[in-house]
């Protein structure tokens, strides 16, 4: 499968307890990008990654959140001492460079990972 | 700042119909992209069709048409020919020539129903 992998597809978890959510780009994607998604509503941007770099964060709460994308392994979106207001889907999508306005370069998303604290 | 609107929320179509989705746009950028996305019930993200700001003619893939007016800053979707799969979500998103990398922004998406 060469698509964006990501796991788990559902977590649940209790107030206060950590969420970790991990995405694996298409093979030879550099590039990821996590979305987090309410329900009913569309994707919002949260931050985007190349190997070992945040480039840009401006989507992600200043308290909390955390996403590392290391030079082995898939990328790690972590939520600390979750709460309620967390639950979400939570998309990464990768891309194979940083390509201009000029270029197609449409990203390609995994299924998302679905999160419920209860 | 870059902003998409999407004004239908839900909306039912006929089999066999065509449907437009409509898709406003708002950024000060001179050279920018537009998608527009499909999601399913499943919940994954399908990429659909693309439209560059320079592109002169509307993109076209298959059943899907981008009806493109730069002046308008509208870029809407048109679907021929609706199948009862093309029950979904569908978003309309942007990348400006300002953004870091493919980040895009989203608009708030419109629910499609196909009716039999």
């Amino acid at each position: 499968n060469a698509g964006v992998m990501q796991n788990p597809r559902h977590l649940v978890r209790r107030r206060g307890q950590e969420a970790r959510l991990r995405c694996s780009p298409m093979k030879g994607h550099s590039h990821v990008y996590w979305y987090r998604q309410l329900p009913e509503e569309g994707l919002k941007f949260m931050v985007y990654l190349q190997k070992e770099n945040i480039i840009d964060e401006s989507g992600m709460p200043k308290e909390r959140f955390s996403a590392e994308f290391p030079k082995e392994g898939p990328s790690i979106l972590r939520i600390q001492q979750v709460v309620r207001g967390d639950s979400a889907a939570y998309f990464c999508a990768s891309s194979p460079n940083a390509l201009g306005a000029t270029n197609t370069g449409e990203l390609f998303f995994g299924e998302g990972s679905r999160l419920t604290v209860l | 700042a870059q902003k998409i609107t999407q004004t239908q929320p839900g909306m039912f179509v006929q089999e066999k119909e065509a449907v437009t989705l409509d898709c406003t746009y708002d950024t000060s950028d001179q050279s920018y992209g537009l998608f527009w996305y499909k999601q399913p019930s499943s919940g994954e993200m399908i990429f659909l069709i693309y439209q560059g700001s320079y592109d002169e003619q509307n993109a076209t893939e298959g059943r899907y048409s981008l009806n493109f007016q730069k002046a308008r800053k509208s870029a809407n979707l048109v679907i021929s020919a609706s199948q009862l799969g093309d029950s979904a979500m569908y978003f309309c998103a942007m990348r400006g020539a300002q953004a870091a990398g493919n980040k895009l922004t989203f608009g708030g998406g419109t629910r499609v129903l196909v009716k039999p």
